[in-house]
């Protein structure tokens, strides 16, 4: 079954620092795809990336960076020069490509807290 | 460009009332639909999906139903409320492609049982 690990509970780091947020997921389709969302404290989940496996380019937005590893079934995302308004709830999803429609298995999420 | 609503934003209810959360969305047509909930400081369960007018699916058995009685509604609804159903409740959609489709959350309705 898909599954989808978020080590980090909490992080905290202080305004300008570069943070890593860790994903690692589990499959056994060989087609997949990957997500990143982010919550902020209003509860809205906005959608952030999105990558299927065929594509392990890893892809840099602004300060959001993504690395995704397949021989280490990971897909990181990295924020450089971390602001207050990146302070938010960070959910990496996996979906499962054998079911004939689009189902996400998200992670439990880490909670990234940048102070002043 | 598309957008989703949710209401009402946050609701108070007693235990065994019912309920009804309602989803709409603009901009796009035959959209995938679904419901997740949210428990306090967890992550995100899927609770019903809609790939069309009337077919709802159930992932999890529980206290709730769902209905799209429009092509671009989706209602969650309870009849008689349990403690255990308060949560954040959270409406997505998607373009219907099957597999690996983006899914746009709307902002939500936070759900207190007392």
């Amino acid at each position: 079954a898909q599954k989808v690990t978020q080590a980090q509970t909490e992080i905290s780091v202080v305004e300008k620092e570069d943070v890593t947020l860790d994903c690692v997921y589990e499959t056994r389709d060989t087609t997949y795809y990957l997500f990143w969302y982010k919550q902020p404290p209003s509860g809205e989940l906005v959608f952030l990336i999105r990558r299927n496996s065929f594509d392990e380019q890893n892809e840099i937005s602004g300060r959001y960076s993504w690395n995704f590893q397949k021989s280490t079934s990971s897909f990181n995302f990295t924020i450089t020069a971390s602001q207050v308004v990146d302070s938010a709830v960070y959910f990496c999803a996996l979906s499962e490509a054998n079911t004939g429609f689009q189902k996400l298995v998200f992670g439990t999420g880490t909670r990234l807290l940048v102070s002043p | 460009s598309q957008t989703i609503h949710q209401w009402p934003a946050t609701l108070v209810q007693p235990v065994g009332s019912p309920l009804s959360l309602e989803c709409t969305v603009e901009g796009t047509s035959n959209p995938n639909l679904y419901w997740y909930r949210q428990a306090a400081g967890r992550g995100l369960q899927l609770l019903f999906y809609s790939v069309g007018i009337g077919q709802i699916s159930s992932e999890v058995p529980q206290n709730l139903s769902a209905s799209r009685p429009q092509d671009r509604q989706f209602i969650l609804s309870s009849k008689k409320l349990l403690l255990s159903d308060s949560g954040f409740y959270l409406c997505a959609w998607s373009v219907a492609l099957g597999v690996g489709d983006t899914q746009y959350f709307g902002p939500g309705t936070r759900l207190t049982v007392l």
